[in-house]
């Protein structure tokens, strides 16, 4: 099993900046993925970027990153030059690759603002 | 592909009225997720079925919530009978089979918002 930890409830950040919303994780799987989603106020789920735990590389998706450290088990995701349309809730979530049928629980997720 | 498709968007019933949603997910996705999603308590996992099969139903909040998935296109989430509190946004999520190392994304349909008077 896994458990996720999002301890920044709400984040400012000002227009062109970068930002890093953190999330650590629990696990005794071998392994693992962390995934990373976003809510804009719409309410829809978006997917963002996905890191697997033995990627030797952290993963970057355009303005996204993982500031993946194994060790710490942490999996900030990183938003460089911010934009308005990133103010949204954002969600960090484990994916077991082990098994078929890992469940997928989320963290309680960040609000971030983008302020102009 | 059209994605996760969700029906309905939006439903506004009475206390103790039975309540469906339903859910059709990707094709050629094999697992399937329900979630709910609150101010109050985040976004929690209800349930996952594993090809047709109901895997974890611990986050089901009690007796009065039923899932089933007769078949690997169609879902249902049924609330009987309802109340107040079930008041939520319900969403439905797919992932496809694991292969290898890669990710295996959770694709989310566009959510149920369910009001209970």
């Amino acid at each position: 099993a896994q458990k996720i930890t999002q301890t920044q409830p709400g984040m400012f950040v000002q227009e062109k900046e970068a930002v890093t919303l953190d999330c650590t994780y629990d696990t005794s799987d071998q392994s693992y993925g962390l995934f990373w989603y976003k809510q804009p106020s719409s309410g829809e789920m978006i997917f963002l970027i996905y890191q697997g735990s033995y990627d030797e590389q952290n993963a970057t998706e355009g303005r996204y990153s993982l500031n993946f450290q194994k060790a710490r088990k942490s999996a900030n995701l990183v938003i460089s030059a911010s934009q308005l349309g990133d103010s949204a809730m954002y969600f960090c979530a484990p994916g077991g690759l082990e098994t078929n049928a890992g469940k997928s629980t989320f963290g309680d997720g960040t609000t971030l603002t983008v302020k102009p | 592909d059209a994605g996760v498709i969700q029906s309905p968007r939006h439903e506004v019933t009475e206390m103790g009225q039975e309540v469906t949603l339903r859910c059709k997910p990707i094709s050629g996705h094999n697992s399937l997720f329900w979630y709910r999603q609150t101010m109050m308590r985040g976004l929690e996992l209800l349930i996952y079925f594993n090809n047709n099969v109901p895997i974890d139903d611990s986050g089901m909040p009690e007796d009065r919530f039923s899932a089933k998935m007769p078949n690997a296109s169609f879902s249902t989430l049924k609330i009987q009978p309802s109340e107040p509190r079930d008041s939520a946004v319900y969403f439905c999520a797919s992932r496809p089979p694991i292969r290898g190392s890669g990710a295996n994304v959770l694709t989310f349909g566009a959510g149920s918002r369910l009001t209970v008077l």
